[in-house]
């Protein structure tokens, strides 16, 4: 069965780095998606990604990130200088015409 | 804003008991509605979901929700939980015209006993 995938599967950065965080979606997806889950609070989303653009993004998702799909296969989150607080773990998914979406194992983003 | 309500924190059940967990969304138009479990160490996977017709629906591993619109809420239901279902639940909803993103609950960790 297809899955989403993502590398790091842990990152540790110190403060002021930048970051670039992998996904490979679903192959046939269109859409795709960040999410980040700070310990022991909900998941949230960050931003969505369609036809090359963005297509919403959250309130936490400021001047600091950015998305890209490089190529035809990979998605990536690049936070450009991270701060203690980008310590979560990050989600990407992907889904296709129908809504439901599939998520990716992860990547948990520790910033020292 | 959007939100969505999850009551149970932290559940703990023998195996066998039933469980329902609970789950509330704001308004906001036409919703999709999904169940999400994580297990230990494992990534998000989907339970069931709901778009349209039956309210009642029914996932994997013999788990079901109901959709109840005059109250907003979208209920887990299990008759007999297995040992194997300690995982954390997330209801997660999305709205029509909003790029169909996910706003998700705070989780309900479940813990199930011998």
């Amino acid at each position: 069965e297809p899955e989403v995938t993502q590398t790091p599967s842990h990152q540790v950065t110190q403060m002021g780095q930048e970051v670039i965080l992998r996904c490979v979606p679903i192959s046939n997806h269109l859409y795709f998606y960040w999410y980040r889950q700070i310990l022991g609070q909900k998941v949230e989303f960050l931003v969505s990604f369609y036809n090359n653009e963005i297509s919403e993004k959250s309130e936490i998702f400021d001047d600091q990130f950015s998305v890209e799909r490089p190529d035809g296969s990979n998605f990536t989150l690049k936070i450009r200088s991270t701060k203690l607080e980008d310590s979560a773990m990050y989600f990407c998914a992907s889904r296709g015409e129908v809504v439901e979406q599939y998520f990716g194992p992860g990547t948990r983003l520790t910033v020292t | 804003a959007q939100s969505v309500s999850q009551h149970n924190h932290h559940v703990i059940l023998s195996e066998a008991a039933s469980l329902e967990l609970g789950c509330n969304y704001s308004y906001g138009g036409t919703v999709n509605l999904f169940w999400y479990v994580q297990y230990p160490g494992q990534h998000l996977q989907l339970l069931l979901k709901y778009f349209s017709g039956d309210p009642l629906v029914k996932g994997i591993k013999g788990f079901e929700a109901e959709f109840i619109k005059s109250k907003f809420s979208f209920n887990l239901r299990k008759p007999s939980v297995q040992w194997s279902d300690t995982a954390e639940y997330f209801c997660a909803v999305s709205y029509t015209g909003t790029a169909s993103k996910l706003t998700f609950g705070t989780g309900t960790r479940l813990q199930v006993t011998l």
